[in-house]
């Protein structure tokens, strides 16, 4: 079972409204992903660290969205300006690294912008 | 991978019979495949994985699924299934950390009694 804490749950903002949600990978692993899972089940890649630096990021996420994973605190995914379209459930996910592939998931945080 | 297909948006079965789900992948190298469950209100859960080596790899549950480089292939199946099964499964793959997991749309498996 992963052990990747993702918080919170649920999270409802107005347009236009900041939204941030935090994530606790599994101890140890250094690599950490941030998913977008939209309505239609289609993944999108927002960024990725390891070792609290980035290692890709999308267009997107240089935009509006803004991440960081400090050592010794939990990651987080921030939206600075939230929009209808923005709602989805984002998941967080860790990995070993490069030893072993695995990528374990949390279960997410389901954003809903009103 | 560059790309992840999984044909099959739903899939309807009885409980105790046989279950497969196909996953074709497109990438100039064999990337690392992943299938993952979705319960509804979760998140993602790893039931197997492939890196190299015996094309049938066994994961949680019951569940195993075959590599085929020739087919560019890599099905789930699951010899008898239970009530419990229902959920939506996902074919990923992996070529490098940086460019991260690519995934199917999933196929929702319902299973009926």
């Amino acid at each position: 079972n992963s052990k990747v804490i993702q918080t919170p749950r649920y999270l409802v903002k107005g347009q236009g409204q900041k939204a941030k949600m935090r994530c606790i990978p599994e101890k140890g692993h250094p690599v950490v992903f941030w998913y977008q899972q939209n309505k239609n089940n289609e993944f999108k890649f927002l960024i990725n660290f390891q070792n609290q630096e980035v290692l890709q990021q999308i267009d997107m996420t240089e935009k509006r969205f803004s991440a960081e994973c400090p050592s010794n605190s939990p990651c987080s995914l921030e939206i600075q300006s939230s929009e209808a379209g923005d709602s989805a459930l984002y998941l967080c996910a860790s990995s070993p690294g490069q030893a072993n592939t695995e990528v374990f998931f949390g279960k997410g945080t389901r954003l809903t912008v009103v | 991978a560059q790309s992840v297909t999984q044909p099959d948006a739903r899939v309807t079965v009885s409980e105790g019979a046989s279950l497969q789900l196909r996953c074709k992948y497109s990438s100039s190298v064999t990337p690392y495949l992943f299938w993952y469950v979705q319960y509804p209100r979760q998140g993602l859960q790893l039931l197997l994985k492939y890196y190299s080596g015996d094309p049938v790899v066994q994961g949680v549950n019951g569940f195993e699924a075959e590599f085929s480089k020739s087919n560019s292939s890599f099905h789930l199946r699951k010899a008898s299934v239970h009530w419990s099964d229902s959920a939506v499964y996902f074919c990923a793959g992996l070529n490098n950390y940086a460019q991260g997991l690519t995934f199917g749309l999933g196929t929702r498996v319902s299973v009926f009694p």
